[in-house]
């Protein structure tokens, strides 16, 4: 059974830092690229970042670029998002998520989120 | 930037009707790279169809994904109880790789 846990989340102040935690298991973590989408309090899904299968291709939305860096640990089934600079606006809940890259782009399994919130 | 508009934002049906939710893009997507997922309040979204038609593993067949270029609409033949809900829809765009994602809409029960 594929699972994603999510942890790293709480509370920190405008300007922080945090870092977000994926633990994988049930499928080979190593074949997949992976994601973290964020969900607002009572708003939609935005897409974050994504990385390669073995780390050597990074995306980020305009919005986190320059700010938060996506990395993976293949031997320990392990994906992360370091947050710098963090804004009140980045407040949302992350979620970990395997996406499927090629002739289709989705998420086929998702994390059950955790709570990032930016306020001073 | 592709952006989706989803239509209605809420669609308020009884258990047992037919629901049509309406997916549009600024620009022609390809189906290949269209997705639909499920939100109950306090869960993660669930994936339930890709490639704008295939159903995912485990979604029941009363789901049904279907359109081409700016246009896609998924229809729930007949509403179960659970299938009260947010959905969005999801286009892929790989070069570079990147999602969007709709602003979702709302089934509610009427």
């Amino acid at each position: 059974e594929v699972q994603l846990v999510e942890s790293g989340g709480g509370l920190v102040q405008p300007g922080g830092s945090l870092r977000l935690s994926c633990a994988a298991s049930g499928f080979t973590f190593s074949s997949y690229w992976m994601s973290w989408v964020r969900q607002a309090p009572g708003k939609g899904l935005e897409w974050v970042a994504n990385i390669k299968q073995d780390g050597s291709e990074k995306y980020y939305v305009d919005s986190v670029k320059g700010r938060f860096t996506i990395s993976r640990d293949n031997a320990k089934n392990s994906l992360y998002l370091q947050m710098n600079s963090l804004r009140a606006e980045d407040t949302a809940v992350y979620y970990c998520a395997r996406a499927r890259v090629g002739a289709h782009g989705y998420f086929d399994y998702w994390g059950q989120g955790t709570l990032v919130t930016v306020s001073s | 930037e592709i952006v989706l508009t989803q239509s209605p934002g809420t669609l308020s049906l009884s258990p047992g009707e037919r629901a049509t939710l309406s997916c549009r893009a600024s620009q022609s997507v390809s189906s290949s790279y269209l997705a639909w997922y499920q939100q109950k309040p306090g869960q993660a979204p669930r994936l339930l169809i890709y490639g704008a038609s295939s159903r995912a593993t485990g979604i029941p067949d009363r789901f049904s994904g279907s359109g081409s270029g700016t246009d896609f609409t998924l229809t729930i033949s007949r509403l179960e109880p659970e299938d009260f809900a947010v959905y969005y829809c999801q286009q892929y765009g790989s070069s570079p790789p990147r999602w969007t994602f709709g602003q979702g809409t709302k089934v509610e029960i009427k």
